[in-house]
């Protein structure tokens, strides 16, 4: 099973500070890697797909990038709406497997 | 809008058995494969169970495998999760999620509400 392994597990960030998340696979998922986000008390919400490519409707401040076996998901400049849990997702194979998320909190 | 819904979690004894349903809409739902993920309370997300556009693909999390059955409707833009033998780690939020592909390992576009699942006596 493909392991990912997200740091840091929880991240204290004051607004408007640049934000790098990581995600490492156990082996290679090539760029088969999403970002999903979840707010407390909401469903998930796909943020990053492709390990780079932007979902609909998601704003400029995300970015996604990595290949292989690490990747990273950056948030230019965090703002209120952004404090959440980030989770890392493979389907390079199965079984699908998610990193045990990042949390990010306010500083 | 792409949307869908989930329904038919609640309360159930170990050992019972539980249908859950997900209408879908916005979408044409027989041109992408479908999957069910859930969440234990206060933990992270576990991929449970995912099924090809025709049902002819299908695969589950072994911590599933031989008590749950996945199957979809095409004709209702429909999915279902038939969970038997639950046992109390089975408690969860189970969402449902379309996918990006219509076969294969596929990243999930667009999630539910979800529908929470207890299992106890």
């Amino acid at each position: 099973e493909m392991v990912l392994t997200q740091s840091p597990a929880t991240l204290s960030v004051s607004p408007g500070e640049r934000v790098t998340l990581s995600c490492r696979a156990s082996q290679t998922v090539n760029n088969n890697l999403a970002w999903h986000q979840q707010k407390p008390g909401q469903a998930p919400r796909l943020l990053i797909y492709g390990a780079s490519t932007r979902a609909t409707d998601i704003p400029a401040r995300f970015s996604g990038s990595g290949s292989g076996t690490e990747f990273t998901l950056t948030i230019s400049s965090l703002q209120s709406e952004d404090f959440a849990v980030y989770y890392c997702q493979q389907y390079n194979n199965w079984p699908l497997t998610f990193g045990g998320g990042t949390k990010v909190e306010i500083k | 809008e792409v949307q869908v819904v989930e329904s038919g979690g609640g309360w159930v004894q170990p050992g019972r058995s539980l249908r859950l349903s997900c209408a879908a809409s916005g979408f044409t739902f027989g041109d992408y494969a479908m999957h069910w993920v859930r969440q234990a309370p206060g933990k992270g997300l576990e991929w449970v169970s995912s099924i090809s556009w025709n049902g002819g693909n299908i695969g589950f999390a072994d911590s599933v495998k031989g008590r749950f059955i996945i199957s979809r409707d095409n004709a209702r833009n429909s999915l279902f999760l038939q969970m038997n033998s639950l046992r109390t780690e089975d408690t969860a939020l189970y969402y449902c999620a379309k996918g990006g592909s219509f076969v294969g390992p596929s990243r999930f576009d667009c999630w539910g509400q979800g529908t929470l699942v207890t299992v106890s006596s």
